[in-house]
């Protein structure tokens, strides 16, 4: 079975912390993407890989960065956190191309206190 | 870019109703158009997909067709249980670039009553 894992379900951290979401993927996927998730804003593209070191902004870069040094892993960073990041994270993976199914992990719930 | 229409939720159906969240897409093309769905506390899941134009995809009792017609890819469930209670995603083909980038729109919604 194909398997994105993020590496906590649940998080609080402080204003103004440096906080590092990590996403790894097993199945070779060329492409990973994270996504926040907010009750009536449905879900938004955060920033886009589709190789190892691209990257590509979605629809709400502010405040966020991203790396990918790896082609299975894919890490979401908020350089100062603010408790208006505090949300859903999502992480998906999918092959090149768009005729192809996401994957995505459980999700990174982000309380910022 | 390609983009979805998705119809607003919330849904609040009783058990054994009849079921249809309507999607229309703007794409170039006839790329391939998914469903997901996100149970509580989950993570999306593909739920089901159509490849090309007049395609059924079909999945757990639910059905879309892939309509090039009225570019729309409505989804349809004859009787719905409780468990189908859910977040459901309908994906605009991906678009942009050919690398495959994927947005997705609020979802509907889903609530079954017994």
């Amino acid at each position: 079975d194909v398997k994105v894992t993020q590496s906590s379900r649940y998080l609080v951290k402080r204003t103004g912390e440096k906080v590092f979401l990590e996403c790894v993927q097993d199945m070779d996927h060329e492409n990973m993407f994270w996504y926040r998730q907010d009750p009536g804003l449905g879900l938004r593209l955060i920033y886009f890989s589709y190789d190892v070191k691209m990257k590509e902004k979605g629809d709400i870069p502010e405040g966020y960065s991203v790396s990918r040094e790896k082609k299975e892993r894919f890490s979401l960073i908020l350089e100062s956190a603010s408790t208006n990041q505090t949300s859903m994270y999502l992480c998906a993976s999918s092959f090149r191309g768009g005729s192809t199914e996401a994957f995505f992990g459980q999700g990174t719930r982000l309380t910022v206190v | 870019g390609n983009s979805v229409t998705q119809m607003e939720g919330p849904v609040t159906l009783s058990e054994e109703a009849f079921l249809t969240i309507n999607c229309t897409y703007t794409a170039t093309g006839y790329p391939s158009l998914f469903w997901y769905v996100q149970y509580p506390g989950e993570g999306l899941q593909l739920l089901l997909k159509a490849t090309k134009a007049d395609d059924k995809g079909s999945n757990k009792g639910f059905e879309a067709t892939y309509r090039k017609e009225t570019t729309s890819f409505h989804l349809e469930k004859g009787s719905v249980q409780v468990s189908d209670s859910a977040v459901y995603f309908c994906a605009p083909p991906a678009g942009g670039t050919s690398y495959g980038k994927l947005t997705f729109g609020q979802g509907t919604i889903l609530t079954v009553h017994p």
